[in-house]
């Protein structure tokens, strides 16, 4: 079964500090790979960054880093220096196979 | 071009009704993907084409569903006879040769009355 878990339902952060969105996978597949996207309150999914399962490095992208341990099936978001527009949901996905599976989602917000 | 378009934005139908939504993806992505999307939930695939060949559709997609990309463009979406847990928001996203480009469009918001 191929499936995307996210286990917080909502998280808080202060503003400038850094926070983690967690996420695991369950795949057989050898051949995959992992995104997160926002959505903000206005709906639109925003890509923010993707990790194969054949890199060996950690991908970043600006503020958002992917923690990728493949041994252990998570695929963790960093985003460091929160700011107050991170306020939304996050979705974490696996692509395998020509097909995308999607997690419940994080509600993230940060404090001013 | 500006991005992934959907057409349109919000749709109110009755039960029973057709309805079919359109899906403009970015001009050079031969990737096209179906979502649907309810309130608190991800997004769940329905379906996938790649250029006009629809490649993989979802097995909860019933039969009611039918999706087409005839020149390997525009997509639509179709629903026949809708039922009120059809009730989503219906979300279009494209890709080029890497899946990491996928880029959604603004979705349309379906209500079945």
């Amino acid at each position: 079964a191929q499936k995307i878990t996210q286990t917080q339902p909502g998280m808080f952060v202060q503003e400038k500090e850094a926070v983690t969105l967690d996420c695991t996978y369950d795949t057989s597949d050898p051949s995959y790979g992992l995104f997160w996207y926002k959505q903000p309150s206005s709906g639109e999914m925003i890509f923010l960054i993707y990790q194969g399962s054949y890199d060996q490095q950690n991908a970043t992208e600006g503020r958002y880093s992917l923690n990728f341990q493949k041994a252990r099936k998570s695929a963790n978001l960093v985003i460091s220096a929160s700011q107050l527009g991170d306020s939304a949901m996050y979705f974490c996905a696996m692509l395998t196979g020509n097909q995308f599976y999607f997690g419940t989602g994080t509600s993230l917000t940060v404090i001013p | 071009d500006t991005g992934v378009s959907q057409d349109p934005r919000h749709k109110i139908t009755k039960r029973g009704q057709n309805v079919t939504f359109r899906c403009d993806p970015i001009s050079e992505h031969n990737r096209l993907y179906w979502y649907r999307q309810t309130l608190g939930q991800g997004p769940e695939f329905l379906t996938y084409f790649q250029n006009e060949a629809q490649l993989e559709k979802s097995r909860l997609l019933s039969d009611r569903f039918s999706a087409e990309r005839p020149k390997g463009s525009f997509s639509t979406l179709e629903i026949q006879r809708t039922e009120q847990g059809d009730s989503a928001m219906y979300l279009c996203a494209s890709s080029g040769l890497a899946h990491n480009e996928q880029f959604f469009g603004p979705g349309t918001r379906l209500t079945v009355l």
